[in-house]
């Protein structure tokens, strides 16, 4: 049973397209996250959804929108791809502890290459 | 705002070796500490944290400990194997996982 599950694992499309990235998480947990891993491995937080609510947006452009259906879900929707949005995108997710010290729990990652 | 700086990799080590890679930090409070691990095709894991100064943290025969005094949590590892080859991630967090900030981390490779 994966506990954090993201499709698909590859994906390879044409600039200008739009694109869909699913995550579905069985933990329970309330706080959902997609992060963004360029080549070089330096990851970055995009999007956080506690319990269906957006917490955080960073500086993201506006061609890509999150939409958590419940909270054991949140897709991740890319408009008019462009070659920089090439790179591996985890989902994660959280449950607070009450210390600020819980752990995040991550998918497998989606490879997004875009030519 | 709060940073985390981890040694430049790669690291190459023969198996056996002993395992050292530096973080550093800066945080405005008392933050937790936090290494990941990514191994090859695979999303990050916590491999261990530290809550508090002094604290030690460790799993799989890594340690680390929480240094106030110099804002460090360097990992450690008496003797790698070849199955710790992956990237390793310091990360700090004030006020829970979703404000976990992340160093760029440091890609290890354990040779036979």
């Amino acid at each position: 049973d994966t506990a954090v599950s993201q499709t698909p694992k590859y994906l390879v499309t044409q600039m200008g397209n739009d694109k869909s990235i699913k995550c579905e998480q069985n933990l329970g947990h309330d706080t959902m996250y997609w992060y963004k891993q360029d080549s070089k491995k330096f990851l970055k937080i995009m999007f956080s959804y506690n319990n269906k609510e957006l917490i955080i947006n960073e500086t993201v452009p506006n061609r890509f929108s999150p939409k958590s259906p419940d909270k054991a879900h949140l897709n991740l929707h890319i408009n008019s791809l462009e070659l920089g949005d090439s790179a591996v995108y985890f989902c994660a997710s959280s449950q607070s502890d009450g210390q600020g010290s819980e752990k995040l729990f991550f998918g497998s990652g989606t490879q997004l290459s875009v030519l | 705002g709060n940073s985390v700086t981890q040694m430049e990799g790669p690291v190459t080590l023969s198996e056996e070796a002993f395992l050292t890679i530096n973080c550093t930090y800066t945080a405005t409070g008392y933050p937790s500490l936090f290494w990941y691990v990514q191994y090859p095709g695979e999303g990050l894991q916590l491999l261990l944290k530290a809550t508090k100064a002094d604290d030690k943290g460790s799993n799989k025969g890594f340690e680390a400990t929480y240094r106030k005094e110099t804002t460090s949590f360097h990992l450690e590892k008496g003797s790698v194997q070849v199955s710790d080859s992956a990237v390793y991630f310091c990360a700090l967090s004030e006020g829970g996982a979703q404000k976990l900030v992340f160093g760029q981390g440091t890609r290890l490779t354990i040779n036979p």
